[in-house]
């Protein structure tokens, strides 16, 4: 079974600064991965995806992952936070069956300080 | 605007009580989903459609039932709710062929007492 851990509930940074928000993933096979935010009240939205191409990854928002084969990781980054950043971010590996079921990590709500 | 619709946005229920709650989409999406989002728990899939007249279980099934009438409506019901369900639910489409990437509804939250 594929699976996800997302290390850290809760970051927090200082607008201005870098975003690191830690995924790494269990797969017995090359997976899809995926990040998605949820602002307030709202659902998910996919801010980016990796699906065997490019290991670079580049997404809405200024937002970048790289998957790293060898570490089993894709961890989500941003240059610059902004404080519209504010939100829960969510990891999410592709179940390789017919039915692409996502199984999604435990999420990190990214705090920004002004 | 083109998306995933889901009916009510909140409701309470009292224990035993019964609902079904609706979601329909606009994109031609074969695959449906009906999750829950719960605090420190991520979402856990519910239920999945492959498409119009099947349904299989997810993670967390019990206690649910889902019905695929037709390619845009996936509805979840709850036949005797109890607090544990207590939950956030999301419905989400995709298209799998295509891009991998889920739609997401923008969410039910349900309370039951």
């Amino acid at each position: 079974a594929q699976s996800v851990t997302q290390l850290g509930s809760h970051v927090s940074v200082s607008e201005g600064a870098l975003v690191l928000l830690r995924c790494n993933y269990s797969s017995s096979v090359p997976p899809y991965l995926f990040w998605y935010v949820q602002y307030p009240n709202q659902g998910l939205q996919l801010l980016l995806k990796y699906t065997s191409a490019a290991t670079l990854v580049k997404g809405i928002n200024g937002f970048e992952a790289e998957f790293k084969k060898s570490e089993t990781s894709f961890h989500l980054t941003k240059p610059s936070a902004h404080m519209s950043d504010a939100a829960e971010y969510f990891c999410a590996v592709s179940d390789l069956t017919g039915r692409r079921a996502l199984t999604f990590g435990s999420g990190t709500r990214l705090q920004v300080q002004p | 605007n083109a998306g995933v619709t889901q009916t009510p946005k909140f409701q309470v229920l009292k224990t035993g009580q019964s609902m079904t709650l609706q979601c329909a989409q606009d994109m031609n999406h074969n695959s449906m989903y009906w999750y829950r989002q719960d605090p420190g728990m991520g979402l856990r899939l519910i239920y999945y459609s492959a498409s119009e007249g099947t349904t299989d279980k997810g993670e967390v099934p019990n206690g649910y039932n889902v019905s695929r009438l037709n390619k845009r409506e996936f509805s979840l019901r709850l036949e005797s709710a109890a607090p544990s369900q207590t939950s956030v639910y999301f419905c989400a489409s995709s298209d799998p062929r295509v891009n991998y990437g889920y739609t997401f509804g923008s969410g039910t939250r349900l309370t039951v007492v």
